[in-house]
């Protein structure tokens, strides 16, 4: 099993500012990561796949970058809908895995 | 536009089978040749995947649940379902129904709004 490991837990930007998450896979994944956003009582909404690329609907002021075992979702200028936790999951190998989540929340 | 809601009991007893079934509108399971999940979430935690289901009723399942999981799909009632036998308390969770994007295992694109399964006598 590919254990993803995100980091920090917990991230406190003030709004406006940029914040910077981290997703480690134990092995590579190639290309093949996603990250989410997940408001109070929500389920997760897509924000990127294939490591780097936007869902439909999702601004320019989010970006992943990264491939194999180190990606980085970056979200700049934050505004309020940006303070929530985020997953990234692998969906490179049996079994799917996603992360412990990282908080973002307001400085 | 592409739908989905899970259904079943909120409530289920300790050794007993939790069933939910994920009805999907907006899309035809068979046409759309997609790959469908579910995912949990106990309360204040992570996500869990549980298993993918083809639109031919290939499965794929966690390791961790297989001997306990069993999904079906319904391609004339254009919906999917899940079983999990014999739960626990660590059984309780939001279970949510999702698609993969495109028509690979990919991302999950679209999510239903979940379902809270409480296990408890």
């Amino acid at each position: 099993e590919i254990v993803m490991t995100q980091s920090p837990a917990t991230l406190s930007v003030s709004p406006g500012e940029r914040a910077t998450l981290s997703c480690r896979a134990s092995q590579s994944v190639s290309s093949d990561l996603a990250w989410y956003r997940q408001k109070p009582g929500q389920a997760p909404r897509l924000l990127i796949y294939a490591a780097s690329t936007r869902a439909t609907g999702i601004p320019a002021r989010l970006s992943g970058s990264g491939s194999g075992t180190d990606f980085t979702l970056t979200i700049s200028g934050l505004q309020s809908e940006d303070f929530a936790v985020y997953y990234c999951q692998q969906y490179n190998n049996w079994p799917l895995t996603f992360g412990g989540g990282t908080k973002v929340e307001i400085k | 536009q592409l739908q989905l809601q899970e259904s079943g009991p909120g409530l289920v007893k300790p050794s007993e089978t939790l069933s939910l079934t994920c009805s999907v509108s907006g899309d035809s399971i068979s046409i759309s040749r997609s790959y469908w999940g579910w995912i949990r979430q106990p309360p204040g935690k992570g996500l869990e995947w549980i298993g993918t289901i083809y639109y031919t009723g290939s499965t794929f399942y966690n390791p961790s649940l297989k001997s306990r999981v069993t999904m079906s799909v319904d391609t004339s009632n254009n919906h999917f379902s899940m079983n999990l036998i014999l739960v626990t308390a660590a059984d309780t969770a939001v279970y949510y129904c999702a698609r993969h994007k495109d028509s690979g295992v990919t991302a999950y694109q679209s999510w239903g709004q979940g379902s809270l399964v409480t296990v408890s006598s």
